[in-house]
C-alpha cells in the first residue's frame, strides 16, 4: 500500500471547518483513498471514500486533485464528538488488509 | 449495516496466563478476519489475517506461538495471548471483511487487556 503522510495532530474550535490534508505521492493507478476515524478505546470506523476529484457524503467531503497525490477531508462545523484519530489509507479496494499510518488527532475547543 | 462483535471489551490477567480474545461477525460471513494491535497514542498495528479453515498469515515480527489464532467458522475467530507479559498489555482489534472496497471493514470495538 502507498506510504501516507499526515500531520500528527491539530486543534479546532466547535463549529469549524476542518481540513485534514494527506500526502500519497506513490499512489498507484488502481489505488483508491479511503479515511477512518477512531474514538478512543475503540475500533476505526469507515468514513468516506474516493478515486478522483470530489466525494461527499452526510459526515465529510473527501478532495483530490488531479494528480491524487494528495487528498483533503473536510470536516463541516466540528462539534466536540468529531474529537478522534483520522486515518488516511491508499490502497486497491481488492486489497486483502489494510495498514495504517500516523493519523491525525483532531481535537475540537468548545 | 455488518457489525462485528469482539468480547471481552477489556481483561486483566496475571503474567504467565492465557487470554482468548473472540471476533464474531453477527450479520454475515467472513472469510477472513484481522487482527490488530494498537499501544498508546500509536496507530494499529496489524498483527495476523486469520483465514477459515486454514492457519493464519503472521505479519512479520509476530510471534506466532505466542498469539494463537483460531478462525473456526465463518462468523468466529479467536486470538489467545499464550504466557501473558506486561508488555502483552495493549488494545486488541478485529475486523472483517462484510464486502468489496475498503469500505467493506468493519472493525470490533477493541479488548484492553492488562497484563499484571
Amino acid at each position: 500500500l502507498a506510504k501516507t503522510t499526515q500531520p500528527i495532530s491539530m486543534d479546532s474550535y466547535e463549529g469549524q471547518e476542518v481540513n485534514i490534508t494527506c500526502s500519497h505521492n506513490n499512489i498507484a493507478t488502481n489505488d483508491y483513498i479511503t479515511w477512518y476515524q477512531q474514538f478512543p478505546s475503540q475500533g476505526p470506523r469507515f468514513i468516506i471514500q474516493g478515486y478522483k476529484t470530489k466525494v461527499t457524503n452526510e459526515v465529510a467531503s473527501l478532495f483530490i486533485p488531479a494528480d491524487r497525490k494528495s487528498s483533503t477531508l473536510s470536516l463541516p462545523r466540528v462539534s466536540l464528538s468529531d474529537t478522534a484519530v483520522y486515518y488516511c489509507l491508499v490502497g486497491q479496494t481488492g486489497a486483502n488488509n489494510l495498514f495504517f499510518g500516523t493519523g491525525t488527532r483532531l481535537t475540537v475547543i468548545p | 449495516g455488518a457489525v462485528v462483535s469482539q468480547h471481552p471489551s477489556r481483561v486483566i490477567c496475571k503474567s504467565g496466563t492465557s487470554v482468548k480474545i473472540e471476533c464474531r461477525s453477527l450479520d454475515f460471513q467472513a472469510t477472513t478476519m484481522f487482527w490488530y494491535r494498537q499501544f498508546p497514542k500509536q496507530s494499529l498495528m496489524l498483527m495476523a489475517t486469520s483465514n477459515e479453515g486454514s492457519k493464519a498469515t503472521y505479519e512479520q515480527g509476530v510471534e506466532k506461538d505466542k498469539f494463537l489464532i483460531n478462525h473456526a467458522s465463518l462468523t468466529l475467530s479467536t486470538l489467545t495471548v499464550t504466557s501473558a507479559h506486561p508488555e502483552d498489555s495493549s488494545f486488541y482489534i478485529c475486523s472483517a471483511r462484510a464486502g468489496q472496497g475498503f469500505y467493506g471493514y468493519t472493525f470490533g470495538s477493541g479488548t484492553r487487556l492488562t497484563v499484571v
